[in-house]
């Protein structure tokens, strides 16, 4: 997993909360990303932040919203208008700022709505 | 939106046995990537084939592109155990450099059994 780090690897919400994933890495990376990922599936793209303090929405950014204050930390904030929001979250990091890049992912957190 | 496709969704092998997986893509590309997912984990990149070249080799792997048939294929020789995981190939389409995006496919299921 690199130098991504994410936490928690397991989270529970109740309907109606705001819950934060972190994501942090040391690599030095310009660009940072955000996917879900729902069982037997592919990653949909929800966020990406090609440098500081500047953010893009990707494929499913309704329900998410996104802050990208220092270089090494892209915090995703699953708010109560996500609908569906049960799915394994990926955070990566690439060198350059193009998205198509190669990436580098964290571990995952897996989040559960009670 | 999803561009890659793999094929099979699930590929069950013996330990020594070769496990080839396919990709194919509907538009034009600048390069390929395979990436490779354990149950619950991040994915990790393997190998990246931009569209000028038609085969690339790393260990136990290798890579083809046939851009004239839009697809790639990932074969792993004397598979193991641990290579028990999901494949996923990700194609880089765009054509100008902050649009350029990594597009993932749904994967594919590898099982190797001892």
């Amino acid at each position: 997993d690199g130098g991504i780090t994410q936490s928690p690897k397991y989270l529970f919400r109740k309907e109606g909360q705001n819950v934060t994933l972190s994501c942090e890495q040391n690599l030095n990376h310009d660009a940072m990303y955000w996917y879900r990922q729902d069982p037997g599936q592919g990653l949909r793209l929800i966020y990406y932040s090609q440098i500081v303090n500047d953010f893009q929405k990707g494929d499913i950014a309704e329900g998410y919203s996104v802050s990208r204050e220092k270089k090494e930390s892209f915090p995703l904030t699953v708010t109560s208008a996500q609908k569906n929001p049960t799915a394994f979250y990926l955070c990566a990091s690439s060198i350059g700022k193009l998205r198509a890049d190669t990436q580098y992912f964290g571990p995952g957190t897996r989040l559960t709505v009670l | 939106s999803q561009q890659g496709e793999e094929d099979p969704q699930a590929l069950s092998i013996q330990e020594g046995e070769n496990a080839t997986m396919n990709c194919s893509y509907k538009t034009s590309i600048n390069n390929l990537q395979w990436y490779r997912q354990n149950s619950g984990r991040g994915l990790v990149h393997l190998i990246l084939i931009r569209s000028n070249e038609r085969e690339k080799h790393s260990g136990r792997l290798r890579v083809t592109l046939d851009t004239s048939k839009k697809s790639s294929s990932l074969l792993i020789t004397a598979s193991r155990a641990a290579d028990t995981a999901s494949y996923f190939c990700a194609t880089d389409e765009g054509s100008s450099g902050s649009a350029r995006q990594l597009t993932f496919g749904s994967g594919t299921q590898l099982t190797v059994l001892p």
